[in-house]
């Protein structure tokens, strides 16, 4: 079956250091990779996503990375702010081939900002 | 993305009752999951809703204790059945408008059980 793990699982950054998560998946097949950021008391939102296709994707502040041949993927935050401080899920998924697309979520990594 | 609207947004049942959470979309949607998240913990997948058909469970979760419907392509229904302290938790739906589209979640229903 499908596994995702996620490290660390708290981080904590001074405002304005970058902010690095990784995760690992264990599906070779996996070919969609969204991050999800969770405020408390709040649903998940999704952030940025990348597919198997693509090595790297920005979206201002935020960038993932794939490695493929290491099964490995990574969210980049750079000048991280206090609001950027929730837990943060990476998930992976087969997308393709009559799979349901389903997402197996990572453990989650506790992001905290510090002014 | 599709306006996901579930309820109830919370609820304090009793052990033993049973609760049905409404997950409604304002567009047709191809995909829709449901998930739990306990205090704390990370997003767990009970099962993929199907139209029209029985739903695909994933391992450690049953028909009999989470029957899901899904009558047409906006709506779908999570019971949770003979409720106990242990499915105190936070149910989510989740939808995907198409294969290689992205998946968003609703806003969940927080269930206490006493």
């Amino acid at each position: 079956g499908e596994n995702v793990e996620q490290h660390p699982s708290t981080l904590s950054v001074q405002e304005g250091d970058s902010a690095v998560i990784k995760c690992t998946y264990s599906d070779s097949a996996s070919n969609y990779f969204p991050w999800y950021k969770q405020e408390l008391g709040k649903r998940p939102q999704l952030i940025i996503d990348i597919r198997s296709n693509v090595g790297e994707k920005k979206d201002q502040r935020i960038a993932v990375t794939l490695n493929k041949t290491a099964k490995h993927f990574s969210l980049h935050i750079t000048e991280t702010q206090p609001e950027d401080s929730a837990v943060y899920f990476c998930a992976a998924s087969m997308a393709s081939g009559g799979n349901t697309g389903k997402l197996i979520f990572g453990q989650g990594t506790t992001l905290q900002v510090k002014p | 993305s599709a306006v996901i609207s579930q309820k109830p947004s919370r609820d304090i049942c009793q052990r033993g009752t049973s609760l049905t959470i409404q997950c409604q979309v304002d567009s047709q949607v191809t995909m829709m999951f449901w998930y739990r998240q306990q205090p704390g913990q990370s997003l767990t997948l009970i099962a993929t809703a199907n139209q029209g058909s029985e739903a695909t469970y994933e391992s450690g979760f049953v028909i009999d204790k989470f029957p899901i419907s899904r009558p047409n392509l906006t709506f779908s229904t999570l019971t949770v059945s003979n409720m106990s302290p242990e499915d105190s938790s936070i149910y989510l739906c989740s939808v995907r408008t198409g294969l290689n589209q992205p998946q968003h979640f609703g806003d969940g229903t927080r269930l206490s059980i006493l």
